[in-house]
């Protein structure tokens, strides 16, 4: 099973909602992560879990808060958005949590859709 | 400064041919060059991964080639598919930082 699973699909929230994306591998990954992706633009690396510990956080605002119950999942709560945080969030796993600056190959999600109204 | 540049910025080409995406990198310190294939709304695929001391790696019709020298890459793609319409991302992999192109767009026409 090499599939990374991200739910919703779609999300839809207004300013003041309080919302949780979901994502998660059953690959024995140690490293997860949250990308977030304008259209036409290359992904953004937001948050990155080595061995269910925060090890890289690119400034991202409060708003945004990652959790990593256990190794095989990550959630990334919303709170208070804003209109500009509408955009494609992608997860990724890989290996080991070299992944985002070794040769491991980092497995994407789907991604979730999200519009902040 | 950290950056990837690829070029060209879209691309259409018939079924059946052939094409080459570059890539110029500056990333430092480097440890690998990564394409990644991202179809609209999807997460990006893994192609190829390759350290400074790899040439060339292939994967099925994809083969991607680095020059860790004049920091360039290519990535050729043989007798193309209309699957193969999709952007194609180039990643600089330094220590502890992704550096993330901003994609080839291609589109692969009958």
């Amino acid at each position: 099973d090499t599939e990374v699973t991200q739910t919703p699909k779609h999300l839809v929230m207004g300013m003041t909602n309080k919302k949780s994306l979901k994502c998660e591998q059953h690959m024995g990954h140690r490293a997860m992560y949250w990308y977030k992706q304008k259209a036409k633009k290359p992904p953004e690396l937001m948050f990155v879990y080595s061995y269910e510990k925060l090890s890289i956080n690119e400034s991202v605002p409060s708003r945004f808060s990652p959790e990593c119950p256990n190794s095989s999942l990550l959630n990334l709560h919303l709170h208070a958005l804003q209109p500009e945080d509408s955009a494609l969030y992608l997860c990724a796993s890989s290996q080991s949590g070299t992944g985002a600056f070794g040769t491991d190959t980092q497995y994407f999600g789907p991604g979730t859709r999200l519009t902040v109204l | 400064k950290n950056q990837v540049e690829q070029s060209p910025q879209s691309l259409i080409i018939l079924e059946g041919k052939n094409c080459t995406l570059q890539c110029n990198y500056t990333v430092s310190p480097f440890s690998n060059l990564r394409w990644y294939k991202q179809d609209t709304g999807r997460g990006p695929v893994s192609l190829t991964i390759m350290t400074f001391s790899e040439n060339t790696k292939s994967n099925g019709r994809y083969t991607a080639t680095l020059d860790a020298d004049t920091k360039q890459s290519s990535l050729h793609i043989t007798a193309s598919q209309l699957s193969d319409s999709a952007s194609y991302i180039c990643v600089g992999a330094g220590f502890q930082k992704l550096v993330f192109g901003t994609g080839t767009r291609l589109l692969v026409s009958p």
